[in-house]
């Protein structure tokens, strides 16, 4: 059952454009998500979060969206550069009691800004 | 600066061995997590841990083991490795509730 879903596996977007990820979730039990870039051969970095009482996060060329009553959340990239080439992950936490701030991923998209 | 570190960035083993990875944090975090992550798949739990000597199953326990003797190293163990553990390991570190883990840079384990 897979409750964090990034349903483009790939996005390849022209230099200077706008890059659009998305990510579906199903858990209403989550209160707070993230975006993590991961370069090959490195771990994951945090890039941007977003806490359920809000509905948009900006952070330099980095916004993130969030449509509670769709479950949605996305991360739009302006202008992309071609140093945003990565896989990118969603994560959810689960605000449950036992949770200890536990993430759940989804399975990543990779995007390929051509220069 | 934050850093997690991991024992192995490579490691090459034969099915039914006995396999430690180790991970080690210097920023004092109680939590502490190990992931695989495998393509089309993300990044799966296997197993966390919010205290020294606590753990708790994540979504794919099977197969593995894990140890926190101390707050600082946790370790994944593969009890006997088989080749659908060939996989990319990471671990990853975080203060308690707080959303944001710090990564290694991964283990990468083939098994043959």
């Amino acid at each position: 059952d897979q409750q964090v879903k990034q349903n483009s596996p790939s996005l390849s977007v022209q230099e200077g454009r706008i890059s659009i990820l998305n990510c579906d979730y199903t858990n209403s039990m989550f209160d707070y998500f993230l975006w993590y870039k991961k370069y090959p051969a490195e771990g994951p970095t945090f890039l941007i979060s977003i806490s359920s009482i809000k509905d948009k996060n900006e952070d330099g060329r980095f916004t993130v969206f969030l449509n509670k009553s769709a479950k949605h959340l996305s991360l739009h990239i302006v202008p992309s550069q071609p140093g945003d080439s990565a896989v990118y992950f969603c994560a959810a936490r689960d605000a449950g009691g036992t949770s200890y701030g536990k993430l759940t991923f989804g399975q990543g998209t990779i995007l390929t800004v051509h220069p | 600066d934050v850093k997690v570190t991991q024992s192995s960035r490579y490691l090459v083993k034969r099915t039914g061995e006995k396999v430690f990875l180790e991970c080690v944090q210097d920023m004092d975090h109680e939590n502490m997590f190990w992931y695989r992550q495998d393509p089309g798949l993300g990044l799966r739990l296997i197993y966390f841990s919010y205290d020294v000597k606590m753990k708790e199953k994540g979504d794919i326990p099977e197969g593995y083991s894990v140890s926190r003797e101390k707050k600082e190293r946790f370790s994944l163990i593969l009890e006997s490795a088989s080749t659908n553990q060939t996989s990319m390991y990471l671990c990853a570190s975080s203060l308690p509730v707080v959303e944001t883990q710090y990564f290694g840079p991964g283990t990468r384990l083939l098994v043959l």
